[in-house]
């Protein structure tokens, strides 16, 4: 069965630093997607990132990226340069297969405060 | 607005009433996935649909709950005789046909139910 496992329930990081958030993921299957959705205060998931198994390079999206290490079954988040307004939960899921259409498992999430 | 559609928003309703929750996907998008998320946790998958089919209800409870997602129509979660522990937020998304394994799952604002 798949699984998800994020370590930080909390972090607590400082304006204009860089974070990362860990995500360790648990498949038998050789083809899977992992993604990172970001869930702000007022309750909605929106997408951040997507890496595929079989993709040899680190996504990037803006300041986010995706440290994949696919021996070590992690795919950290990194947010460079962090803003007040990335305070939220963030939830790292995996998706089995490479097909679009196939549920997600959903790590327990992370709460990022940023201080000013 | 362009994106998936839940409605309502919050709802409340008495141990022993019937929620219905409601789920317009994006435009182009035949499939439809419903997740609860109790606080504090993240989003657990309950069921996948495509138009008039239920493709994967592996994470329905067995009792009280269905789905549907009708040829015309939103997709509609049926909760009957409600108990407190129904008490979540339930996330709807959605992804388009045959879409390829980068394509993420869109998700609705979600509706907070709450059970007095």
């Amino acid at each position: 069965a798949q699984k998800i496992t994020q370590t930080q329930p909390g972090m607590f990081v400082q304006e204009k630093e860089a974070v990362t958030l860990d995500c360790t993921y648990d498949t038998s299957d050789q083809s899977y997607g992992l993604f990172w959705y970001k869930q702000p205060s007022s309750g909605e998931m929106i997408f951040l990132i997507y890496q595929g198994s079989y993709d040899e390079q680190n996504a990037t999206e803006g300041r986010y990226s995706l440290n994949f290490q696919k021996a070590r079954k992690s795919a950290n988040l990194v947010i460079s340069a962090s803003q007040l307004g990335d305070s939220a939960m963030y939830f790292c899921a995996m998706r089995e297969g490479l097909k679009g259409a196939q549920k997600l498992v959903f790590g327990q999430g992370t709460r990022l405060t940023i201080n000013p | 607005n362009a994106g998936v559609m839940q409605n309502p928003r919050h709802l409340v309703r008495r141990r022993g009433q019937e929620a219905r929750l409601r789920c317009s996907p994006m435009k182009g998008h035949s499939h439809v996935y419903w997740y609860r998320q109790l606080p504090e946790e993240g989003l657990k998958f309950m069921v996948y649909l495509q138009k008039e089919n239920i493709i994967d209800e592996s994470g329905m409870p067995k009792e009280r709950f269905s789905a549907e997602f009708p040829k015309e129509g939103p997709s509609i979660l049926r909760i009957q005789q409600v108990v407190r522990g129904d008490s979540a937020a339930y996330f709807c998304a959605s992804s388009p046909p045959g879409g390829a394994g980068n394509q993420p799952q869109h998700f609705g604002d979600g509706t907070r139910l709450s059970i007095l």
